[in-house]
């Protein structure tokens, strides 16, 4: 059974950081891209960043370029997320999600989330 | 950026109705296209791949339509269960967006 479990939310002020984690199982992890995806209070869901199999190649959203590094350790089987310089609008639930085996960037499993809190 | 944009944003229905969900994208994504539900306090699912391909376990009542910038999800026969939010999602290019979401509430 594929299983994601995302840690290391919480509250942390503005201008801080915080180091999301995301332990997978259930799969081949070093065979699978990964990602991270947003959902913000009363809003909808938002793409953050991706990261191949090899982690030879990364991507993000503009929103958190040059802010937020995701990597990956396949000898853990655990992604990361490294946010820094955080700001209000990055409060949100972080899920981390995997890609499917087919074609294109489709997401076929995901974590419950875990909660970052921007606030003073 | 390709921005995808969902309407309605809510929609109020009965079981056993349809419901038509409607997506419409910035630019072209081909056939690049799929739809996820989410409910409360849980992770989206993956429901519809290119378009009108049906993901793993995905109950034939949901059906997928369109190509170019016009994308339509369609729920036959509503089940309580339905009652989500649902969002489509492109992978044509960087970056990956998601539209901005329907609600279907009874």
């Amino acid at each position: 059974e594929v299983q994601l479990v995302e840690s290391g939310g919480g509250l942390v002020q503005p201008g801080g950081s915080l180091r999301l984690s995301c332990a997978a199982s259930g799969f081949t992890f070093s065979s699978h891209a990964m990602n991270w995806v947003r959902l913000a209070p009363g809003k909808g869901l938002e793409w953050v960043s991706h990261i191949s199999d090899s982690a030879g190649n990364t991507v993000y959203a503009d929103s958190v370029k040059a802010r937020f590094t995701i990597s990956r350790d396949n000898s853990k089987n655990t992604l990361y997320l490294q946010m820094n310089s955080l700001r209000a609008e990055d409060t949100a639930i972080y899920y981390c999600a995997k890609e499917w085996d087919g074609s294109g960037e489709y997401f076929d499993y995901w974590g419950q989330g875990t909660l970052v809190t921007v606030s003073s | 950026e390709i921005v995808l944009t969902q309407s309605p944003a809510t929609l109020s229905l009965s079981p056993g109705e349809r419901a038509t969900l409607s997506c419409r994208a910035s630019q072209s994504v081909s056939v690049s296209l799929g739809w996820y539900q989410q409910k409360p306090g849980q992770a989206p699912r993956l429901l519809i791949y290119d378009v009108s391909n049906r993901a793993t376990g995905i109950p034939a009542r949901f059906s997928g339509s369109g190509s170019g910038t016009d994308f339509t999800l369609t729920i036959s026969n509503l089940e309580p269960e339905d009652f989500a939010v649902y969002y489509c999602q492109h992978h044509y290019s960087w970056p990956l967006t998601f539209g901005g979401g329907t609600k279907v509430e009874i």
